[in-house]
């Protein structure tokens, strides 16, 4: 079974772009997570997604956003970017259940802004 | 606010020798407590822990929790240069269903010498 995939692996943007990144999950997968790595901060969640609906969210500003679309692949956008975005953003998924769910990463994306 | 404390924050030790990595934790209604080993990629699954006292084991890996002292450990026998990397302890509570975002520790960085 194909891990979970994530596009693009590296990524240079300058500050007050913006930059879409994509995930896609294992494959039966329904939820996905996005969580931000920095060496400071070490790994934060961003939010996550079922049924193309956020049904938790992390500590970040409104400038990181995301969306799932029916086959359940996941894409997060930062707006304006700022140096302190630089990191590695990394998307796990899962599967859908009631009771408490084991979260498989993907390879990340390595964004760094200049 | 859930809160996830890790050490020690480094290791050194020699191949062969025996280590213990400590996860301590406060959480508002637990849900289940999951090691990560992350070497220079994606974190990868270790274990995922939801009862006391119940050892979960792989090979030379084992881990309990003890919801009662709010701690997990790790324990790595005989160990091996491979078992290098970034130990992380993560969290998660329920709030109302489906896959919620890990709380991770800031990590211990293991590092096995020949």
């Amino acid at each position: 079974k194909a891990g979970v995939t994530q596009t693009p692996r590296y990524l240079i943007k300058t500050r007050g772009q913006q930059v879409t990144l994509s995930c896609s999950p294992i494959s039966g997968h329904r939820s996905v997570s996005w969580y931000q790595q920095t060496p400071g901060q070490g790994l934060q969640f961003l939010f996550e997604y079922f049924s193309e609906t956020q049904r938790n969210k992390g500590n970040f500003p409104g400038r990181f956003s995301g969306r799932q679309f029916s086959n359940s692949r996941s894409e997060m956008n930062v707006s304006t970017l700022e140096l302190g975005d630089s990191a590695l953003y990394l998307c796990a998924s899962s599967l859908f259940g009631t009771g408490p769910l084991e979260q498989y990463f993907g390879p990340g994306t390595r964004l760094t802004v200049t | 606010e859930d809160k996830v404390v890790q050490s020690p924050l480094s290791l050194v030790v020699h191949e062969g020798d025996t280590v213990t990595l400590n996860c301590s934790y406060e959480v508002t209604n637990f849900r289940s407590l999951l090691w990560y080993k992350q070497e220079k990629k994606a974190p990868t699954f270790l274990f995922m822990l939801t009862s006391s006292g119940i050892e979960k084991k792989s090979g030379r890996l084992s881990s309990i929790l003890d919801k009662k002292e709010l701690f997990s450990i790790l324990n790595i026998t005989a160990t091996q240069t491979g078992d290098s990397a970034v130990y992380l302890c993560a969290l998660t509570h329920y709030s109302g269903g489906g896959a919620d975002g890990l709380t991770f520790g800031k990590g211990t960085h293991l590092i096995i010498q020949p």
